[in-house]
């Protein structure tokens, strides 16, 4: 098992430009996340899902957009990158099911927008 | 609304010494799941516990040890005879029981053992 993976390691942009970060999970986890991660922050939810073809917004929601198309992915669109959106993006997934709460993360996404 | 406090930002200790690692939370919810992710120089989050807000029984395993106290809180991880490659930055985190089962994480512990 794989376990959660994150395409691209790491992504140089534009402002204005777009991009989509891919989360894969081979673990038939129901829940995922994407989170990011800024310096002094912590990790902050931006969106997740709670099943294939649901989506729902996160703590820090503005500026992105998510899709899960496929229960086993779950895509992190920027339509217009901007300088603000620069940070370490981890993506998360979970099965909900009582003694198995834990999140398994991704080895993150780090992003600098010029 | 749920919050993680680890109040100490950065620690630095001796090789061999013991340390522990701060984490106060605050929450709503009688039913709440803990947590602590380790992040290494490599920066990939591992998971290395997680506690139910039912069972306040401590934990041990290896060099790592938890103590769980609700009555203050708190949820505090130790690390007996530290070793340089526990270098890293420590998360604790909180889940509530209802929703998106979010997790909140405290700022993080940055922890350097010196050689």
């Amino acid at each position: 098992n794989a376990g959660v993976t994150q395409t691209p390691k790491f992504r140089v942009l534009k402002t204005g430009q777009s991009m989509t970060l891919l989360c894969a999970q081979d673990m038939n986890h129901e829940y995922m996340y994407w989170y990011r991660q800024d310096p002094g922050m912590g990790l902050r939810l931006i969106h997740y899902s709670v099943g294939e073809g649901t989506t729902a917004k996160g703590e820090v929601p503005d500026g992105y957009n998510v899709s899960r198309l496929k229960k086993q992915n779950f895509l992190l669109g920027l339509e217009s990158a901007a300088p603000s959106q620069t940070s370490v993006y981890f993506c998360a997934s979970s099965y909900p099911l009582r003694g198995q709460e834990t999140q398994y993360f991704g080895p993150g996404t780090r992003l600098l927008v010029l | 609304a749920q919050k993680v406090t680890q109040a100490q930002t950065e620690i630095s200790v001796v090789e061999k010494e013991d340390v522990t690692l701060d984490c106060v939370y605050e929450t709503r919810d009688t039913t709440y799941y803990l947590f602590w992710y380790k992040q290494p120089p490599s920066g990939e989050l591992v998971f290395l516990i997680r506690r139910n807000s039912f069972d306040e029984q401590n934990e041990i395993s290896g060099r790592y040890s938890w103590n769980f106290q609700k009555s203050t809180s708190s949820f505090n991880f130790t690390i007996t005879a530290s070793q340089v490659v526990d270098s890293a930055v420590y998360f604790c985190a909180l889940r509530d029981n209802f929703g998106n089962e979010k997790l909140t994480f405290g700022t993080g512990t940055r922890l350097t053992i010196i050689p």
